[in-house]
C-alpha cells in the first residue's frame, strides 16, 4: 500500500495568515492526487485534484502543487471559516490512501 | 445535481453483518460515469477506503478489510450498497458513500472522489 504521510499533523495560525500543508507519499503517484478539507461533524469537501486543479466553486485562496512524491496545499489570507482537517489522497493505486490529516486551528 | 444520502442500522452487534445503502437522488445513478464508493472514519480518526464498483460489477475493495466487504448497484432502486461481515468494534465508524467522479486533465482522466454523502456512524457494540 502507499503510504500518505502529512505534515503537520496539526497547525495554529491567526487570521490573514499563509498556510502551507504537506504530503508524502511512499512512492510516486505521478499527480493523481487530491486535497479534502473536512470541517467538524461534516463529510470531507474536494478541494483540488490532478495535484493542482481547483475544483468548481473552491475559493482561490487554496492552491496546490507538486508531483511524484511531494506535494504541497496553500491556503492564503487564513480565515475563521477554514477551521477545518485537511487530507491528501492518492488515487493513482489500489488500494486508495488518504493522508492522516492536517487540523488547522485558528 | 446528484445528491447522496447513506441509509442503514446505527448500531449492529458483533459478529453480525451491516448493510448499508447509498440512496442517489437528484438524476439516475446510470447517468454519471462513476465509480460508486464507500469510505469509513472511525471516531476522532482518517479515513480509510472500503471499496468501490463500476459500470455495476468490477469492483475493487481495501484488503485491510480481509474478503469481509462486498459492494453492489441497484439501478432499478437507484443505489448502490455495502455489505460488511463479521463485524468488531473495530469497524465502528461514520461511513461515507461517494462517487468517484471522472475529469480529463490535458487527455489523463483524474478519478477522484468529488461527491459525498453526510455520512452515518455505525456503532458495533452488544
Amino acid at each position: 500500500d502507499i503510504q500518505m504521510t502529512q505534515s503537520p499533523s496539526s497547525l495554529s495560525a491567526s487570521v490573514g495568515d499563509r498556510v502551507t500543508i504537506t504530503c508524502r507519499a511512499s512512492q510516486a503517484v505521478s499527480n493523481y492526487l487530491a486535497w479534502f478539507q473536512q470541517k467538524p461533524g461534516k463529510a470531507p469537501k474536494p478541494l483540488i485534484y490532478a495535484a493542482s486543479s481547483l475544483q468548481s466553486g473552491v475559493p482561490s485562496k487554496f492552491s496546490a502543487s507538486g508531483s511524484g512524491t511531494d506535494f504541497t496545499l496553500t491556503i492564503t489570507s487564513l480565515q475563521p471559516e477554514d477551521l477545518a482537517t485537511y487530507y491528501c489522497q492518492q488515487y493513482n493505486y489500489f488500494p486508495l490512501t488518504f493522508g492522516g490529516g492536517t487540523k488547522v486551528e485558528i | 445535481q446528484l445528491q447522496l444520502q447513506e441509509s442503514g442500522p446505527g448500531l449492529v452487534k458483533p459478529s453480525e453483518t451491516l448493510s448499508l445503502t447509498c440512496i442517489v437522488s437528484g438524476g439516475s445513478i446510470s447517468s454519471r460515469d462513476s465509480q460508486w464508493s464507500w469510505i469509513r472514519q472511525p471516531p476522532g480518526k482518517g479515513l480509510e477506503w472500503i471499496g468501490s464498483i463500476y459500470n455495476g460489477a468490477t469492483t475493487n475493495y481495501n484488503p485491510s478489510l480481509n474478503n469481509r466487504v462486498s459492494i453492489s448497484v441497484d439501478t432499478s432502486k437507484n443505489h448502490f450498497s455495502l455489505i460488511l461481515t463479521s463485524l468488531t468494534a473495530a469497524d465502528t465508524a461514520v461511513y461515507y458513500c461517494a462517487s468517484r467522479g471522472v475529469v480529463v486533465v490535458t487527455t489523463v482522466s483524474h478519478w477522484y472522489f468529488d461527491l459525498w454523502g453526510r455520512g452515518t456512524l455505525v456503532t458495533v457494540s452488544s
